[in-house]
């Protein structure tokens, strides 16, 4: 079985402040995790996402995850907020051979000017 | 590449009638789609995955009557939402997964169905 755990519904950052959305996995096969962006009354973007390979993921607006087997975690990560980063995140779980794709309960970032 | 349409953005109906949504994999052949529905402020709920040329299947407490989905080829599905009333108005959300890239689920851009 898989799941998905998104800690903090909600996150608020300055403009230029590092982001950090939390994300944490079950899955009793090797994982392939996602992140994905949502803007408001859009369909979901791919960021990133980790298969297999190297552990550090970097996607698309210069957010980055990475897979950390141990703690079974894929934060992602931008160094710098901007303001065009407001939107829903959404961390995603499957496994190889078509595994059903779970999604967290989303956590929705706030950037201040 | 890997892009996924939607057709139509937003839909308004009466009560009673039915409406048709499509989703396109405009770049790619998608074996699998999934529609989702989603409400206000929450994730996404999976409604049902289908197959190119197979009977889709439905997600538990899914209505397959009411919710009729074909996946005819494999560029293009359909979410016909029969008999429409003002709880199904959500947001449903197609995605497909195929191609080169069979781990990743390419994501619509929504259609907004309010019924009234």
């Amino acid at each position: 079985a898989q799941s998905v755990t998104q800690l903090g519904s909600h996150v608020s950052v300055s403009e230029g402040a590092l982001v950090l959305l939390r994300c944490n996995y079950s899955s009793s096969v090797p994982p392939y995790l996602f992140w994905y962006v949502q803007y408001p009354n859009q369909g979901l973007q791919l960021l990133l996402k980790y298969t297999t390979g190297a552990t550090l993921v970097k996607g698309i607006n210069g957010f980055e995850a990475e897979f950390k087997k141990s703690e079974t975690s894929f934060h992602l990560t931008k160094p710098s907020a901007h303001m065009s980063d407001a939107a829903e995140y959404f961390c995603a779980v499957s496994g190889a051979g078509g595994f059903k794709t779970i999604f967290g309960a989303g956590t929705r970032l706030f950037v201040k000017a | 590449g890997a892009v996924v349409s939607q057709h139509p953005s937003r839909v308004i109906c009466k009560s009673g009638t039915s409406v048709k949504i499509e989703c396109r994999s405009l770049d790619f052949q998608a074996t699998t789609m999934f529609w989702y529905r989603q409400f206000p402020k929450q994730s996404l709920m999976l409604m049902a995955t289908s197959n190119e040329g197979s009977k889709a299947t439905y997600e538990q407490g899914v209505e397959k009557d009411k919710f009729l989905i074909n996946h005819a080829s494999l560029t293009l599905s359909t979410l016909t939402v029969t008999s429409a009333h003002p709880e199904d108005s959500s947001f449903y959300i197609c995605s497909a997964r195929g191609g080169a890239t069979t781990d990743t689920q390419y994501f619509g851009p929504g259609t907004r169905l309010t019924v009234l």
